[in-house]
């Protein structure tokens, strides 16, 4: 069984530029969800996606838009970055009807400059 | 709004010894607690759970209370092992329909030889 990988594992970014992360989802889960980590904080929820559209979104403005694919993988986009998006970006997949039991990937360290 | 809290940041036990660690939460609706951990560049892997109908749940050297009038849950690990020695983050099953966990701020754990 294929855990959760995420692409890069690290990203230097400009303020202003846009950046895509990548997900791949555990085999045989179909939800997938993403979160914000600043350093020494927990994991703050950004969006979940099921069925490819939005399924619930936390505090964060339109700039971050998600993707997902019929595969179930997923994209996370930024748009216009800021200094304080700077933080490991986790992804995790479940199943729907247990969307809480969730499976973690490594996640994407993105520092903006 | 930090719905919910993990007051100690971190935490250093002998050996052998129990481990106990502590999570609040302010949200009388969260009906599911979940603990994770968390190890240097991975993800956080799933531990335990507990509904909020039970007050204890086993799996093993793990163990998590919850008091509901208290709105407090711990994590109880015995014997400790040089293992666990991670970052354990409590979570929350969001409110019906918001398809989200609501993470702590997470304790750090030492386990001393």
């Amino acid at each position: 069984e294929t855990g959760v990988t995420q692409s890069p594992t690290h990203l230097i970014k400009t303020r202003g530029q846009q950046v895509t992360l990548r997900c791949s989802s555990q085999s045989g889960h179909n939800t997938v969800s993403w979160y914000q980590q600043a350093l020494g904080q927990g994991p703050q929820f950004i969006f979940q996606y099921y069925r490819e559209e939005e399924n619930g979104r936390g505090n964060f403005p339109p700039r971050f838009s998600g993707l997902q694919f019929p595969n179930y993988s997923s994209e996370l986009n930024v748009n216009a970055l800021e200094l304080d998006d700077s933080a490991l970006y986790l992804c995790a997949s479940s199943r729907q009807e247990s969307y809480y039991e969730q499976y973690f990937g490594p996640g994407t360290r993105l520092t903006v400059t | 709004d930090q719905q919910v809290k993990q007051n100690s940041p971190s935490l250093s036990v002998q050996e052998g010894r129990i481990s106990i660690l502590n999570c609040d939460y302010t949200n009388s609706m969260f009906d599911y607690f979940l603990w994770y951990k968390k190890y240097p560049a991975e993800g956080p892997t799933f531990l335990i759970s507990i509904s909020s109908i039970k007050d204890k749940n086993e799996d093993g050297r793990f163990t998590v209370f919850l008091n509901k009038s208290a709105k407090h849950l711990s994590l109880h690990i015995v014997p400790s092992q040089p293992g666990d020695s991670a970052v354990y983050f409590c979570a929350a099953r969001g409110l019906q329909g918001a398809q989200k966990l609501v993470f702590g701020q997470g304790t750090r754990l030492t386990i001393n030889p």
